[in-house]
């Protein structure tokens, strides 16, 4: 079955420690890979998405994602995290399995400390 | 404002009745999608639609029914089948093809 698995559930940074987060995916078709993050009573926002062309992306407040292709990954990265970063972060994906299904990662939990 | 709009943002029920959820899109998007979202589990796909009187099985759909009657508008009914209703529902649309998917505010259910 296809999946995305989000290896940690709960990660807890101080500021100005750098960031990563794993995800991967299991699906040997095309995929459009994104990242989400869900701020404390907000709605899910788009971080970054990659369809095509170079494997690493920049996003908003200065995330960047890198597309590992024969990994099968996509991993969330941050040089240097802020308070602000606080939040649930979704790694997710689109497969082309002849519909358009829109897949979720089960999120991971960062919490960082001032 | 273009968006996606839940309905409503709370809602509870007895044990053993049917409810539905609305979900409005007017971004003229043609692909919609239903999660379920619990603490620790992410967002499971319930149900999802890419074209008006289509739509395909998510995860997680026994117990849930769809319809997709018009291109705004895909609403959700969680049915006396479903064993654990009382969660958070989100609603999604994108466009065909890449594209972000934008969400609703969700609606929290809860069934007594």
């Amino acid at each position: 079955a296809q999946s995305v698995s989000q290896h940690n559930h709960h990660v807890i940074l101080s500021e100005a420690a750098s960031l990563e987060l794993g995800c991967n995916y299991s699906y040997g078709g095309t995929v459009n890979l994104f990242w989400y993050v869900q701020y404390p009573g907000q709605h899910l926002q788009l971080l970054l998405k990659y369809f095509s062309g170079d494997p690493l992306v920049k996003g908003i407040k200065g995330f960047e994602a890198e597309f590992i292709k024969s990994k099968f990954s996509f991993n969330l990265r941050k040089p240097s995290v802020q308070w602000s970063d606080t939040a649930e972060y979704f790694c997710a994906v689109i497969l082309y399995t002849g519909f358009q299904k829109l897949v979720f990662g089960t999120g991971t939990r960062l919490l960082v400390s001032p | 404002d273009g968006g996606i709009t839940q309905s409503p943002k709370y809602l509870f029920r007895k044990e053993g009745q049917n409810v539905t959820l609305s979900c409005e899109q007017n971004l003229n998007h043609d692909a919609m999608y239903w999660y379920r979202q619990d603490p620790g589990q992410g967002l499971r796909l319930i149900y999802y639609s890419q074209i008006v009187n289509d739509f395909q099985k998510g995860d997680i759909a026994e117990g849930y029914s769809v319809s997709r009657e018009k291109k705004e508008s895909f609403p959700l009914t969680v049915t006396s089948a479903q064993k654990n209703p009382t969660a958070f529902y989100l609603c999604a649309s994108s466009s065909q093809g890449p594209g972000e998917a934008f969400f609703g505010q969700g609606t929290r259910l809860t069934v007594v």
